[in-house]
């Protein structure tokens, strides 16, 4: 079967770092995705990574490790609008086409 | 920036009823899909659409759903014989075959 995990709350000081860590298990992988979801809103693409190692976009890097099916999103520099849920996604692809299945996420809250 | 537009963006309707979300994908972008997600839940995939046809779907997707490409630019969601547990936001997304665009959401709740 597809499994995503992550830790489903993360609390941290703005101007701290985070790190929010995914492992998954699935078949016909095809890269990491991660998004942010602000409450009632569309999730917004963050990072995603196909090959192993890290991504660095800004504030945002991320990190997968296909072998292990491990995946982390790190966060610096916490701003108090980073408060939001953090989806870890994986693409699999079967016969020509793509889909994504989601982690439930993380909800982190960054505090003053 | 290109934005996937959905409407409307909430939809009230009554259990048993017929209901269509409305997408407009990105004009260059070649793949479709439908995700929900039930308050305080997970994303959830439902179909994907590709070439005029359904690529896949999922055991969500059952005939109570539907999807179409009436014209170039919409791609639309039909849920029949709403039920309570179809309350949710439903999202559609457009990718060029790498990372996807998602569209604001229709929140739909059934009463």
């Amino acid at each position: 079967g597809q499994n995503i995990d992550q830790p489903t709350e993360m609390t941290a000081t703005e101007g701290a770092i985070v790190q929010i860590n995914c492992t998954y298990q699935t078949s016909g992988f095809n890269g990491l995705f991660w998004y942010q979801q602000h409450a009632g809103e569309a999730p917004t693409f963050l990072s995603y990574n196909v090959l192993d190692g890290l991504e660095e976009k800004g504030r945002f890097s991320s990190f997968l490790s296909r072998s292990k099916g491990y995946s982390y999103l790190l966060l610096k520099e916490l701003q108090m609008k980073d408060s939001a849920s953090y989806l870890c996604a994986v693409r699999v692809h079967f016969s020509g086409t793509y889909k994504y299945i989601f982690g439930t996420g993380t909800r982190l809250k960054v505090l003053a | 920036e290109p934005e996937v537009t959905q409407t409307p963006s909430h939809q009230v309707t009554q259990m048993g009823q017929e209901v269509i979300l409305r997408c407009v994908p990105i004009s260059n972008h070649l793949y479709f899909y439908w995700y929900r997600q039930i308050l305080g839940q997970k994303v959830e995939f439902l179909v994907s659409f590709y070439n005029n046809e359904i690529s896949e779907k999922s055991e969500i997707f059952d005939d109570q759903f539907s999807v179409e490409r009436p014209d170039g630019s919409n791609f639309t969601l039909k849920i029949r014989s709403t039920k309570l547990e179809d309350s949710a936001m439903y999202f559609c997304a457009s990718s060029e075959g790498g990372g996807y665009t998602f569209g604001s959401g229709t929140r739909l709740t059934v009463v």
